[in-house]
């Protein structure tokens, strides 16, 4: 698959365990952003990388800790998470931040906390 | 901050008629509009976008429409076939030095009957 993956697809864990997604690019971009899919609410933005300095933390909760080691990575490590924090965590890059750049998102990964 | 609602959540039509879904935005500095597609199971992709220096723009069956002032915009699907359903997603975007984020509406979901 090119473009945009993510791995996993699929993720069922418990609150008191920790577990990592992965996001990597295959397409030179710069920026890469973490987005949280609910159902019935909108598309949230989490966090974005622009050159593998974060430029946004929108007020996510410190049991969701990025990490950028470089532009074509991206990780989010999750800790003690709530049932609250299931949904579909997306993942997308461009070729830089800024409206001037397509953002293409990766297919997700549904996680489930029990 | 911005918010983007968007109307409806649902909407179904026939094959062949059009269909028309509705976003307002809260920030009068918002400049950027993009539309995401997501088809069941698949990723969101930008189908078109519209900057606020023109008020309309068409690619092929799909057109945006933009009104400053009653800070509103439009997504209008004519000819509608079968690969039109989808979950469609408005969004908006202020300025802000390189470190734009999109804030996006709930979605609607369009069915499309044969």
């Amino acid at each position: 698959e090119t473009g945009v993956t993510q791995t996993p697809r699929h993720l069922v864990m418990g609150m008191t365990n920790k577990k990592s997604l992965k996001c990597e690019q295959h397409l030179g971009h710069n920026a890469m952003y973490w987005y949280k899919q609910s159902a019935k609410k909108p598309l949230e933005l989490m966090f974005v990388y622009n050159f593998k300095e974060q430029t946004e933390n929108n007020s996510v909760p410190s049991r969701f800790s990025p990490e950028c080691p470089n532009s074509s990575h991206l990780f989010l490590h999750l800790h003690t998470l709530q049932p609250e924090d299931s949904a579909l965590y997306l993942c997308a890059s461009s070729q830089r931040q800024g409206t001037h750049y397509e953002q293409y998102f990766g297919p997700g990964t549904r996680l489930t906390v029990t | 901050g911005e918010n983007v609602e968007q109307h409806p959540s649902t909407l179904s039509v026939q094959e062949g008629d059009s269909a028309v879904i509705k976003c307002t935005y809260s920030d009068s500095a918002s400049n950027y509009f993009p539309w995401y597609k997501q088809e069941l199971g698949k990723r969101p992709q930008l189908i078109i976008d519209i900057r606020s220096n023109v008020g309309e723009k068409k690619d092929q069956r799909i057109a945006v429409t933009l009104n400053k002032t009653a800070k509103h915009f439009s997504l209008h699907i004519t000819e509608t076939q079968p690969e039109d359903s989808a979950v469609y997603f408005c969004a908006a975007s202020r300025p802000n030095f390189g470190n734009e984020k999109l804030t996006f509406g709930t979605g609607t979901r369009l069915t499309i009957i044969p």
